[in-house]
């Protein structure tokens, strides 16, 4: 009965690869965030959808495309990976302007 | 630019001790002043938040302190246990659709036993 789900937790790619992170949530929210923590746990957020519809969307690469394909599900493609891009992706979720909750996180680690 | 700062980095305190972590923000339209509490390994968990019609706001030995006119938020751990070691992020947003989170840097607290 997880309330935010990501898979994988981890991830081992090398530069130039293209990766996918999937996001799950099972709490009826209409909003889904992607945070990225970097190595200083910097929190950051990169996009977020409402209702299947982009409103934030962060001076991200291009190479990082979100897809929400209906409100429970968020998920991120990284296309040609770098090593700048190793972190921690955090998924979110909320309702409204209420609590955001956040997902186990995916550590991505880019050699 | 870094929207919301918080300090100190790093806090070592002792069991049964206060914990304080401060936070400063600039922009006077944020209205919903969140903590969060990441353990290792896991995703951050909202702690306590305050909104600015109210100076503090207190759960269990959690407290928020809010001073709007100084634009400064503080949280205080009372009675700290081994078990709130963690890493706590103050963040701030502002009203509008998007309910875009700005974080603080996170202060890393060990409460030694």
């Amino acid at each position: 009965d997880t309330a935010v789900s990501q898979t994988p937790k981890y991830l081992v790619t090398q530069m130039g690869n293209d990766k996918s992170i999937k996001c799950e949530q099972n709490l009826g929210h209409d909003t889904m965030y992607w945070y990225k923590q970097d190595s200083k746990k910097f929190l950051k957020i990169m996009f977020s959808y409402n209702n299947k519809e982009l409103i934030i969307n962060e001076t991200v690469p291009n190479r990082f495309s979100p897809k929400s394909p209906d409100k429970a599900h968020l998920n991120l493609h990284i296309n040609s990976l770098e090593l700048g891009d190793s972190a921690v992706y955090f998924c979110a979720s909320s309702q409204d302007r209420s609590e955001q909750f956040f997902g186990p996180g995916t550590r991505l680690t880019v050699l | 630019q870094q929207q919301v700062k918080q300090s100190p980095q790093s806090l070592i305190v002792q069991k049964g001790g206060i914990s304080i972590i401060n936070c400063a923000y600039e922009n006077t339209a944020f209205d919903y002043f969140p903590w969060y509490q990441q353990f290792p390994g896991k995703g951050p968990a909202l702690l306590i938040a305050i909104r600015p019609d109210v100076s503090e706001k207190k759960e269990g030995r959690f407290t928020i302190s809010f001073n709007k006119s100084a634009k400064q938020f503080s949280l205080h751990i009372m009675d700290s246990q081994p078990g709130d070691s963690a890493t706590y992020f103050c963040a701030a947003s502002r009203g509008g659709a998007t309910n875009k989170l700005i974080f603080g840097t996170g202060t890393l607290l060990a409460v030694q036993p």
